[in-house]
């Protein structure tokens, strides 16, 4: 696989569940993103990890936990989310933070919570 | 609150027409500037980037880029049916968060 790979593509989930979002890039980057994108509103950045560290927490809510266990893999680990939180989540990674290299975005998660 | 404005459409062009993207953004000190093309139900997909006042031309896209108005376009030639998509525009500062933009859905028409 290249690039940047996202599972599942799908998930309805209810409220009472927990579940996790898996992202992996093959590019040898050293950061990687979370992004939430709603209907009508701009991508929202969630979190941002660099060599394994977070360097960036959006006023997320504490029902979204993220993971990063390497450079290469990054969880997002849901659980009791709100209808509201339905959106398509997506992950992205770039060669480093704090400079101005591209991102490239993975295939997105569509999250339904029910 | 940094902002990024852009319309978000539809512009509607006939094929081989100019389509023209605009958007303008609100922190003065932005750094860097990216224009993203997103398919209906897939992710965004990196077009072209620009760090300097002026032109940058890649193919039939060129970014266009004036700090002092705050303003960056994106100007698609020879527009064809499969360049109707959502463009997004982003905008960093001196941090790498990307702020983007609503987005502007083009439909070029046969």
């Amino acid at each position: 696989e290249t690039g940047v790979t996202q599972t599942p593509r799908h998930l309805v989930m209810g409220m009472t569940n927990k579940k996790s979002l898996k992202c992996e890039q093959h590019l040898g980057h050293n950061a990687m993103y979370w992004y939430k994108q709603s209907a009508k509103k701009p991508l929202e950045l969630m979190f941002v990890y660099s060599l394994e560290e977070r360097v960036e927490n959006n006023s997320v809510p504490s029902r979204f936990s993220p993971e990063c266990p390497n450079s290469s893999h990054l969880f997002l680990h849901l659980h009791t989310l709100q209808p509201e939180d339905s959106a398509l989540y997506l992950c992205a990674s770039s060669q480093d933070y704090g400079t101005p290299y591209e991102q490239y975005f993975g295939p997105g998660t569509r999250l339904t919570v029910t | 609150q940094k902002e990024v404005e852009q319309n978000s459409g539809p512009l509607s062009v006939p094929e081989g027409a100019i389509a023209s993207l605009n958007c303008t953004y609100s922190d003065r000190g932005s750094q860097s500037f990216f224009w993203y093309r997103q398919y209906s139900g897939k992710s965004p997909e990196l077009i072209m980037f620009i760090y300097s006042n002026g032109d940058k031309e890649d193919g039939r896209f060129t970014a266009q880029l004036n700090k002092a108005s705050q303003y960056v376009s994106l100007l698609i030639r020879d527009s064809q049916p499969s360049d109707s998509a959502t463009y997004l525009c982003a905008v960093k500062g001196d941090t790498d968060k990307l702020i983007f933009g609503t987005g502007t859905r083009l439909q070029v028409f046969p």
